[in-house]
This record gives structure tokens, C-alpha cells and sequence, in this order.
């Protein structure tokens, strides 16, 4: 069965900081890999996703991650937070083929205005 | 379009007690979840139906949780009898119009379920 970790449980940045959140996963196969983002008051929401192809993948608001196979990662980046991206970040793993999602933990964002 | 729907936003109830969720997903979409957070973790997969048909319910408790989808479109899930360990948010998914792991999940803002 497949694991996902998070390792930031709380991150409080400055506006303009850079970001980046941990993501790493166990899984012997091929998965497919994304960051879900849950604002304040709102439902869980899709950032981005990876299937295949292009390792770096672009997001909604300026997000981007990078899948690097050879450590198991998926690290969400953004190079300038902003207020608004207060939220709690969860990355999930699914089996390549299959739907079933694990997420880890999350980390909860707080920027600092 | 509409997102999932679900209700009630809020449940309390006592243990021993039962209580049943609903759901109502994205219109067109074959494919509907049930997870389980609890406070401090990820959501975890309760249940899983492709149609009206159940694909995955591996980690259901199913001597107290029961879910069903008839006509292949809204969803309840239950418990019954709860315990206090069943305090969470139910979170109620869909995706679709086709199947495969291509397909976005798309959360409903769940129930928040608490056990006295």
C-alpha cells in the first residue's frame, strides 16, 4: 500500500517569501501524484497534478511542483507568497490506473502580511 | 458548474446514536468517494463506488458504517452505532464523466460530525 508524507506540519512565512513544502511518498509502481489546497471556510481543491511527462508542473496561483522519481518526492513550490495563500496544503499518491487517493497529513500555511 | 453537495454541514450526536450523511455529486459523474479526516490528519478513503456499483471498500468499518448509492447518483453513508472515535469530517468526492486516475476529484465541503 502506498504512504505519503509530510513533514511541515505548520509553516508561517512572510509575504514575498519563497515556499516550498515537503512531499514524499512509498509506493513500489508508477503513481500519479497531486497537491490539494483547502483555504479557510472552503472545500478541498485541486492545485495541480502529475501523470506523466514534463517532471515540473504548473499549478493554479503561481504554484508549481517538481516530481523527482529517484527520492520519492513531490515538493510544491510558489518563488512569492502571498496573504491569500494561507491554507492547508495536502499532497496525495494514487497507484497509476487506479483512482484511489492517499494524502498525507497537510501542512498548514500561515503567511504574515 | 454546481460542485458536490453534501449534508448536513454539522452533526452532533451521542454515542450509541446513528446518523446518516448525504451526498450529491457533480452532475455526469461516475465515480463517488467517502473519506474519514480526522482533526490533525489527510483524508481517508471510506468508500468508493463507479456507478451505483462498490469499487473499493477496504477500509470501511462495516460493522457500523454502511453506504449506498442507488440509481448511480446521490450517496448516503451511516453509522451505526457511533463512537466517539467516529469524530470527523466526512468528505464526499466525485469524478468523472469518465473513470481512471486522470480524473480530478472534486470535494464537497463535508460534514462535521461530533460524538458526546
Amino acid at each position: 500500500a502506498q504512504s505519503v508524507s509530510q513533514h511541515n506540519h505548520h509553516v508561517i512565512l512572510s509575504e514575498a517569501a519563497s515556499l516550498e513544502l515537503g512531499c514524499n511518498y512509498s509506493y513500489g509502481g508508477t503513481v500519479n501524484l497531486f497537491w490539494y489546497v483547502q483555504y479557510p471556510g472552503q472545500h478541498l481543491q485541486l492545485l495541480l497534478k502529475y501523470f506523466s511527462g514534463d517532471p515540473l508542473v504548473k499549478g493554479i496561483k503561481g504554484f508549481e511542483a517538481e516530481f523527482i522519481k529517484s527520492k520519492f518526492s513531490f515538493n510544491l513550490r510558489k518563488p512569492s507568497v502571498q496573504w491569500s495563500d494561507t491554507a492547508e496544503y495536502f499532497c496525495a499518491v494514487s497507484p497509476f490506473g487506479n483512482e484511489k487517493l492517499t494524502f498525507g497529513t497537510g501542512t498548514r500555511l500561515t503567511i504574515i502580511p | 458548474e454546481a460542485g458536490v453537495a453534501q449534508s448536513p454541514r454539522y452533526k452532533i450526536i451521542e454515542k450509541r446514536q446513528s446518523v446518516a450523511f448525504w451526498c450529491n455529486p457533480i452532475s455526469g459523474h461516475a465515480t463517488l468517494y467517502w473519506y474519514q479526516q480526522i482533526l490533525g490528519q489527510g483524508p481517508k478513503l471510506l468508500i468508493q463506488f463507479q456507478n451505483n456499483g462498490v469499487v473499493d471498500d477496504s477500509q470501511l468499518p462495516k460493522d457500523r458504517f454502511s453506504a449506498e448509492r442507488l440509481k448511480g447518483v446521490d450517496s448516503t453513508l451511516k453509522i451505526q452505532p457511533a463512537k466517539l472515535e467516529d469524530s470527523a469530517v466526512y468528505l464526499c468526492a466525485s469524478s468523472g464523466p469518465g473513470t481512471g486516475s486522470n480524473q480530478p476529484q472534486h470535494f464537497g465541503d463535508g460534514t462535521r460530525l461530533s460524538i458526546l
